[in-house]
């Protein structure tokens, strides 16, 4: 079946640093979707990707879907605590098998 | 305004005592998911009804049962529960693009 991965598993940043999560599928997949959970909360969406070589952004975050749409990354520019929390990508349209996610730590 | 609502937020119960958990939304959306979320993990899936249709993942235990008497309402139902079945239970229905979360029910199991 489909498996999703995502690396780093941890990432420890330093506000105002950059940082980028990347995603990457055994399959094609025919949309990607990024999810963001803070400590003790919910996943909640952040966006969907569709087509090959998509970019889309919002505000500092940066979404990519690779041509082949076997792999996506989300890059924050700048990081501020409030990004905090565990990046979760997942394919494919209405039955998501999500990654492990990457759970961001931003040090004041 | 909460579209997906779980109760309760925590529910302890005890080893081998069946317990079950709500779920209800507002969305009217057709499909609707149990996940089961462990500490550090990445949320799984567990079942996941399209309409009245069931649809069990292959690897979800034999354990864990759900049911949708309607549209608005979904349960997870756990016969007898481990202390391996220890975790936060997320609700979410299928918005026709995105996923819509409940806030969850961390469950404890003593």
């Amino acid at each position: 079946g489909q498996q999703v991965m995502q690396i780093p598993q941890y990432q420890h940043v330093q506000e105002g640093e950059d940082f980028t999560t990347y995603c990457n599928s055994s399959t094609t997949l025919s949309n990607i979707q990024w999810y963001k959970q803070r400590p003790g909360g919910h996943p909640v969406f952040l966006i969907q990707l569709v087509k090959s070589g998509e970019v889309k952004k919002q505000k500092r975050l940066t979404f990519q879907f690779g041509e082949a749409k076997k792999n996506s990354s989300l890059h924050i520019t700048a990081t501020q605590t409030t990004d905090v929390g565990t990046y979760f990508c997942g394919g494919s349209n209405y039955k998501l098998t999500f990654g492990k996610g990457t759970l961001l730590t931003v040090n004041p | 305004d909460a579209m997906v609502i779980q109760n309760p937020r925590y529910q302890v119960t005890q080893f081998g005592k069946p317990v079950t958990l709500s779920c209800s939304q507002t969305l009217n959306h057709n499909v609707m998911y149990w996940y089961q979320q462990k500490s550090s993990q990445a949320p799984k899936l567990l079942f996941h009804y399209y309409d009245k249709d069931f649809n069990n993942e292959a690897d979800t235990p034999d354990n864990f049962q759900s049911r949708r008497p309607n549209t608005s309402f979904c349960f997870l139902d756990i016969r007898s529960p481990g202390l391996g079945d220890a975790a936060m239970y997320l609700c979410a229905t299928w918005g026709g693009e995105k996923l819509f979360f409940g806030s969850g029910t961390q469950l404890s199991v003593l």
